[in-house]
């Protein structure tokens, strides 16, 4: 089955840096890649996702980039907010199947 | 809410004692998932359900029971051949409107006592 890798498992930046969250895939016929912001004690939500026939999407501050011969993307948060505090889940899944979830990135922006 | 209901928020389960959980939606979603959320373990796949009276193992379904006989439902029921149930449950479906994009419920925070 599909297996996803997600790093850095935490990540601490500045008000007003970027962040980046790598994900790698191991299953090449997977061709859905959503990312899911979680705060604390609440649902995960959709943020943005990404299908296989686009290389990049992006939404205000927020992009996403996948490679899909090297069977990883990422997600890019430009000046970061302490709003944006939260976990970060990467996923990936095939054509309606159960999405396969990484670990998760705790992202910690301080003032 | 969101259109997905789980309750309880909190749920408490004695020793060798059967608990569900309740996952109800209203957005006429055909596809309905269980998952399980442990700190640092991510989201991992308990039960799913594409059609009803149809449901399918996930990764760590043992010691996990569910049953799908209308659209809007889809409980779990952790028993207790399920040693470690302590952690965060989460319900999600989707619909063909927006296929493979996920909702997902408010939670249900299991614990022992």
């Amino acid at each position: 089955g599909e297996n996803v890798e997600q790093h850095p498992s935490t990540l601490s930046v500045q008000e007003g840096d970027s962040a980046v969250i790598k994900c790698t895939y191991s299953d090449s016929a997977s061709n859905y890649f959503p990312w899911y912001k979680q705060e604390l004690g609440k649902r995960p939500q959709l943020i943005i996702d990404i299908r296989s026939n686009v290389g990049e999407k992006k939404d205000q501050r927020i992009a996403v980039t996948l490679n899909k011969t090297a069977k990883h993307f990422s997600l890019h948060i430009t000046e970061t907010q302490p709003e944006d505090s939260a976990v970060y889940f990467c996923a990936a899944s095939y054509s309606g199947y159960a999405l396969n979830f990484g670990k998760g990135t705790s992202l910690l922006v301080t003032p | 809410d969101g259109g997905i209901t789980q309750s309880p928020k909190y749920l408490f389960r004695k020793e060798g004692q059967n608990v569900t959980l309740s996952c109800e939606q209203n957005l006429n979603h055909d596809a309905m998932y269980w998952y399980r959320q442990d700190p640092g373990q991510g989201l991992r796949l308990i039960y799913y359900s594409q059609i009803v009276n149809d449901f399918q193992k996930g990764d760590i379904a043992e010691g996990y029971s569910v049953s799908r006989e209308k659209k809007e439902s889809f409980p779990l029921t952790v028993t207790s051949a399920q040693k470690n149930p302590t952690a965060f449950y989460l319900c999600a479906s989707f619909g063909a409107a927006e296929p493979e994009k996920l909702f997902f419920g408010s939670g249900t925070q299991l614990s022992v006592l």
